[in-house]
């Protein structure tokens, strides 16, 4: 179990909007640290897709975006397409024990 | 153009030690730039970081692996290093090794597939 709480699955439509929300505690997101999410398409390696909460790498389509409120994040994805349908996951660093980065685990995203 | 390969054996046996190494090319691994670190993600699971080592030689493990974990950089090969030692079936994971900033990984190899079996 994760110290980053995301929703198992998400759905939508095409040209729809879905949110993936990432929620900490006072030792990672709520301590201030960034938030950072990752696309995993079936079968390849992750991909930066936001990072330091809602900055995006140069080739990120603008229909990614990501925010952060307190202890939780989001990601948001609007004109939703058939090859958005990946897993995401939002990252961050905790500072409990020795510290550490921590991922969420996971939000399957599907594309009706 | 910054590309990570992963290789190492693809079988490990349970009790014994697991090692990976990551090639590095298009930047020298002796960049103050960034981290370099291992990601392991277990059959239909979830992603889990390992650890990760600055060019200085300052290592960071999860505390939960703490015990079993070294990652080391061969700057002369331009490869950095995974060892897990006294490993069990729970340790069968597609391993990545990633760079990037600290605090996050923007560069990844395509992973490596470790199983742990007798």
């Amino acid at each position: 179990q994760s110290v980053l709480t995301q929703p198992p699955s998400v759905s939508g439509a095409p040209g729809q909007r879905v949110t993936v929300s990432c929620t900490g505690s006072s030792s990672n997101i709520g301590a201030g640290y960034d938030v950072h999410w990752y696309q995993q398409l079936p079968g390849t390696a992750p991909k930066l897709l936001i990072y330091g909460n809602s900055n995006r790498p140069s080739g990120v389509p603008d229909r990614f975006s990501g925010s952060k409120s307190g202890a939780s994040a989001s990601l948001a994805i609007t004109g939703l397409q058939a090859e958005d349908e990946a897993d995401y996951y939002c990252q961050s660093y905790d500072s409990s024990l020795s510290g550490y980065w921590v991922f969420g685990g996971g939000t399957k995203l599907t594309v009706l | 153009q910054l590309q990570l390969q992963e290789s190492g054996p693809g079988l490990v046996k349970p009790s014994e030690t697991l090692s990976l190494t990551c090639t590095v090319s298009g930047v020298s691994i002796s960049s103050n730039t960034y981290y370099w670190g291992w990601i392991r993600q277990p059959p239909g699971k979830g992603l889990e970081w390992i650890g990760s080592i600055y060019y200085s030689g300052s290592t960071y493990y999860i505390p939960s692996l703490k015990s079993r974990v070294t990652i080391s950089v061969d700057t002369s090969k331009n490869q950095f290093s995974l060892k897990l030692n006294s490993v069990t079936a729970a340790d069968t994971a597609v391993y990545y090794c990633a760079s990037g900033p600290p605090g996050f990984f923007d560069s990844w190899g395509q992973g490596t597939l470790v199983t742990v079996s007798s």
